[in-house]
């Protein structure tokens, strides 16, 4: 069974608009959640984070909002740029576990 | 600075056959992680190491799948009598283990195809 829930696949936005990727647990758990990014034949790379006792976090064009009530987590990302196309995985863990669970990815296209 | 590295990077193989995959994590990082992303999935979760304690092994699919970490760096995931199924990409990742929640670094992944 799916805990983490990503379900859009694909996405495709204006460059300098703005880019939100969604993301849904199930898990109540759940207390750290990250966001990663993956370029065709590369490993994922860490994005940014937010621990449940927050509801944001940014990170220059990168935003992560959390909704504890609604387990929604989003990536906001302002301006796009042609070099944030890339597949964005939704993950997240609980601080007393071992596992991280991630979602199935949204691939993101920034058209120039 | 050095980050997660594997090998090989692609792997194509009979069915029935063994394969070995492996992964150098970040030096320093107690932790350890193997997942695998098939065809239109998300990372599912494999193994996990953390020091000297005894690995987590509750994503293992079934029992052809093994892995082992040798002198707490290098770990190594052997797949027996590989099925078609098992075709994926191979992810291993580290992180610094220390107390709470940390970050994983990724390496490239392993293509592992069996024919």
């Amino acid at each position: 069974d799916q805990q983490v829930k990503q379900n859009s696949p694909s996405l495709s936005v204006q460059e300098g608009r703005i880019s939100i990727l969604n993301c849904d647990y199930t898990n109540s758990m759940f207390d750290y959640f990250l966001w990663y990014k993956k370029y065709p034949a590369e490993g994922p790379t860490f994005l940014i984070s937010i621990s449940s006792i927050k509801d944001k976090n940014e990170d220059g064009r990168f935003t992560v909002f959390l909704n504890k009530s609604a387990k929604h987590l989003s990536l906001h990302i302002v301006p796009s740029q042609p070099g944030d196309s890339a597949v964005y995985f939704c993950a997240a863990s609980s601080s007393t576990g071992n596992q991280f669970y991630f979602g199935t990815g949204t691939s993101l296209t920034v058209i120039p | 600075g050095a980050g997660v590295s594997q090998s090989p990077s692609n792997k194509v193989t009979e069915k029935g056959k063994d394969v070995e995959l492996r992964c150098d994590p970040i030096s320093g990082h107690t932790a350890l992680y193997w997942y695998r992303q098939s065809l239109g999935q998300g990372l599912e979760f494999l193994i996990y190491f953390q020091g000297n304690s005894a690995p987590d092994k509750s994503g293992l699919p079934s029992d052809r799948f093994s892995a082992e970490r040798t002198g707490g760096s290098v770990s190594t995931l052997t797949i027996q009598r590989t099925q078609q199924e098992d075709s994926a990409v191979y992810l291993c990742a580290s992180s610094p283990g220390l107390a709470g929640v940390n970050t994983q670094y990724f390496g490239p992944g392993t293509r592992l195809t069996v024919l």
